[in-house]
């Protein structure tokens, strides 16, 4: 496609139930990137694929986040037990390369955690 | 610790008056950074880094290393240039961005 795209765009789950955000970057991106932003904080960095090898997931924030990239292509986040903190906007970004500087973002998928 | 700080959450200037938006970072190695712009509606996207020395929609910053800045500056605004501005370092790996907070820029006719 032309950008990158995210679905859905807003998800209302109950705490303690399972979600899945999907990311489908721009054809022939290597890198992919997801990204939590919490109201009125800037984003911050959750994992990095190169491909369909996840080379960091360090900023996942608990063993309950999950994201996969099988073929290296679509990427799923998955947030399994949702707790309200979780709640936050979750950016999707990729790039032909690694380097940082030619990302394009994704609108995000706003999740809230009732 | 590498850190991002943009001490204004909310900056409001008449049009054609300069602006300036505040950047400071902690970073003990040589930094890249960046400003990204956020719209009304759309998704974030890059404005300028400071390796190109660009100027991009009337916009610069300047790398400040003493004073481990990177403001953003633009003489005269104008009411298009009302956004989220998000300074961002690149972290050593080349690819993780460490991000500010955010100012919102308002432009007042």
């Amino acid at each position: 496609g032309a950008g990158v795209s995210q679905s859905p765009r807003y998800k209302v789950a109950k705490r303690g139930q399972d979600v899945a955000l999907r990311c489908d970057p721009i054809s022939g991106h290597v890198s992919l990137f997801w990204y939590q932003q919490a109201l009125g904080q800037g984003p911050e960095f959750l994992t990095y694929f190169q491909n369909e090898a996840q080379l960091d997931k360090s900023g996942l924030p608990s063993d309950r986040f999950f994201a996969e990239r099988p073929e290296g292509s679509v990427s799923t986040l998955k947030i399994q037990r949702t707790q309200q903190e979780d709640s936050a906007v979750y950016l999707c970004a990729s790039s032909l390369t690694g380097r940082s500087s030619g990302y394009t973002f994704g609108s995000g998928t706003r999740l809230t955690v009732v | 610790a590498q850190r991002v700080t943009q001490p204004e959450k909310l900056l409001s200037v008449f049009k054609g008056a300069p602006v300036e938006l505040k950047c400071n970072y902690s970073y003990s190695g040589s930094p890249e950074l960046f400003w990204y712009v956020q719209y009304s509606r759309q998704r974030l996207q890059l404005l300028l880094r400071h390796i190109s020395r660009e100027s991009i929609k009337g916009f610069t910053a300047d790398l400040n290393k003493g004073e481990t800045s990177f403001h953003l500056k633009k003489p005269f605004a104008q009411e298009e240039d009302s956004a989220m501005y998000y300074c961002a370092l690149m972290k050593d790996s080349n690819y993780q961005l460490i991000w500010g907070a955010g100012t919102k820029l308002i432009i007042k006719p």
